[in-house]
Formats: structure tokens, sequence, C-alpha cells
């Protein structure tokens, strides 16, 4: 069954420091998005992409946030300058028309 | 998108059918009941959706009222790996201007023990 998969599945990096999370959508889907989750709290969305552009983004999604998909296979999310706050798990996922949502296994960033 | 209570736990023997409810008074007509579950230290995993008929699949069925203002999950036979939380969330369909976000609650811890 195909899988949406998330690479690396541990970041650590120290606070100011860029970082790229990496992430490979199902094959043939064509909407993507990245959420988060702090250690002992809720999934939180964070940003939806869509024929190349973002179509909806959240609160937390400020100016230190963006996402590419530099192919047609990866989508990415990059952090200018982490904060200590950024410390998460971030889950990528992709559906297709209609579908439901399906998500990766995650990427924890810690920030030292 | 509408929201939803769930309970904040449930235990269930392994074997038995696991009923996990959720209260969506103010759903809306275009809207959909979706069922996600999360396992420790994993990503959200999709289980089932509907409208306003009843669903069934591999995994699990879901039971809407006729009112739609409440929904049930039902796993019939529980397992130890079933162990997760379980996240019911209501939102528009994923047609027209909607690129699908998922508002997610705090969700029902489910615990299926020996």
């Amino acid at each position: 069954e195909p899988e949406v998969t998330q690479t690396p599945s541990h970041q650590v990096t120290q606070m100011g420091q860029e970082v790229i999370l990496r992430c490979v959508p199902i094959s043939n889907h064509l909407y993507f998005y990245w959420y988060r989750q702090i250690l002992g709290q809720k999934v939180e969305f964070l940003v939806s992409f869509y024929n190349n552009e973002i179509s909806e983004k959240s609160e937390i999604f400020d100016d230190q946030f963006s996402v590419e998909r530099p192919d047609g296979s990866n989508f990415t999310l990059k952090i200018r300058s982490t904060k200590l706050e950024d410390s998460a798990m971030y889950f990528c996922a992709s559906r297709g028309l209609n579908q439901p949502q399906h998500f990766g296994d995650g990427t924890r960033l810690s920030i030292l | 998108d509408a929201k939803t209570t769930q309970p904040t736990s449930m235990d269930c023997a392994e074997g038995r059918a696991a009923n996990l409810p959720c209260n969506h008074s103010t759903i809306s007509g275009n809207e959909y009941v979706y069922w996600y579950r999360q396992i420790h230290s994993q990503g959200p995993q999709y289980i089932i959706h509907g409208l306003k008929n009843n669903e069934t699949n591999e995994m699990a069925s879901l039971i809407i009222t006729e009112d739609r203002k409440s929904s049930t999950l039902i796993l019939p036979h529980a397992t130890l790996r079933d162990t997760a939380v379980y996240y019911c969330i209501v939102r528009v369909s994923t047609g027209g201007t909607s690129y699908g976000k998922l508002t997610f609650g705090q969700g029902t811890i489910l615990t299926v023990h020996p």
C-alpha cells in the first residue's frame, strides 16, 4: 500500500539554524499538508499546498516557515531561523481528489 | 468546521467490540464525519468517513444517527494494537474552495487490555 514517507525521522538543530524537513507524498496525490504536534498537545494544521502554491495557512505558519515542491515527488518544509518552541513532531500529509488525507510518521525536530 | 465532543478515555477488553462515541450537534449538511487514530509516536492514520449513511470498511464501521448530531466508531474485534488516540473530525466536503485542512481535538484515548 502506498504511503507518505518523511525524512529524517529525527532532526537535532541548534537554535537559529535553518532546517528543512522532507516528505515524499503518495504518487498521484494533488494536495499536500504540513501539521505539527508539540509534545503532549494536539495535532495542529500549518499549511496546505495545491497547484504549486499555498492554499491555506495557519497563524503558526509565519514568515519563518516556507514550503516547496521542488520536483515531482518531494514536498519540503523549511524553517529559516529555528526557535526553541519549534521543537515538535512535524507531519506531512497528502491526498487525492475527494480522498481522505494520509499522513507520514513524522519528523521529530529538537531545537537545542 | 463543526466542533466535536469525545470522551477523554475508554477501555475495552481484547476481542470485544470497541464503540467510540462522538457528538457533533452543530454539524451542517455538507460536513462529513472523519475518524483518524494515532498510535504512540506515529502519524495520524485514516480509519473511515461518512456523510449520513452508515459506512464499513476493513478497519471499522461508522454509525451516524439520523439527525447527524452524533456518531459511533465501532472496532468489531479490538486487539492490543488498537490502543491509540481516536479523533473524530467534522469538516466540509473537499469540493469547491475547501482545501481540506483537518482540525484535531484531544480525541479519545482507547486502551485495549488483555
